[in-house]
């Protein structure tokens, strides 16, 4: 069964902190892996990443993926309040069209 | 230009009731995907159309549950005898092209049985 974890489930920082969220995934013919931030309504779209090794940067933002050790990070750097969110990792792939999601990292920053 | 449209936002059915949640695409966009978000879980893939086609339904429950996205209108997924097990929030989300590009969410519908 294609799945997708993240860790950690949830984190507090504070203001100025870095944080690295980690995400892992088995995904049978894997195509991409995407990274969402969730406030209170929809998911919006981050990065997607389907090449190992190159990193994407949004900002304080950033995103790599290691397809050998099947794996992601998202990196923030200088966090503020505002960061405070639900990040959401999905593979594209397996068995089904649709995006395998994880359970999320809920991120709360502290002023 | 407009993002993925859902509505209603919050609906509330009764244990026996028909759920009809709808969702718009962005303007360009022919794929539209719903997923389900249960308390405290991961979004749940359920079903992938585009226009006038259901090409995966693998995540989508076999009794009760149907998705249509017609030639005209918005994607429907309808939900028959509605129990309180079905109660979650409801994302459409669509893309451009097939499953090798991001998809962009809708607000949700939360759907709460009681």
């Amino acid at each position: 069964e294609d799945k997708v974890v993240q860790s950690p489930l949830s984190l507090v920082v504070h203001e100025g902190d870095t944080v690295t969220l980690n995400c892992s995934y088995e995904v049978t013919n894997f195509r991409s892996l995407l990274w969402y931030k969730q406030e209170k309504k929809a998911p919006t779209f981050l990065f997607m990443l389907t090449s190992s090794g190159i990193e994407k940067k949004s900002g304080r933002l950033s995103s790599i993926l290691d397809k050998k050790e099947l794996f992601s990070i998202l990196n923030i750097t200088a966090t503020q309040t505002g960061d405070s969110a639900i990040y959401l990792c999905a593979a594209a792939g397996g068995g089904a069209d649709g995006l395998t999601f994880g359970k999320g990292t809920h991120l709360i920053i502290q002023p | 230009n407009a993002g993925v449209m859902q509505n209603p936002r919050h609906l509330v059915r009764r244990r026996g009731q028909e759920a009809r949640l709808r969702c718009s695409p962005m303007k360009g966009h022919s794929h539209v995907y719903w997923y389900r978000q249960l308390p405290e879980e991961g979004l749940k893939f359920m079903v992938y159309l585009q226009k006038e086609n259901i090409i995966d339904e693998s995540g989508m429950p076999k009794e009760r549950f149907s998705a249509e996205f017609p030639k005209e209108g918005p994607s429907i997924l309808r939900i028959q005898q509605v129990v309180r097990g079905d109660s979650a929030a409801y994302f459409c989300a669509s893309s451009p092209q097939t499953l090798i590009g991001e998809q962009y969410f809708g607000p949700g519908t939360r759907l709460t049985v009681t």
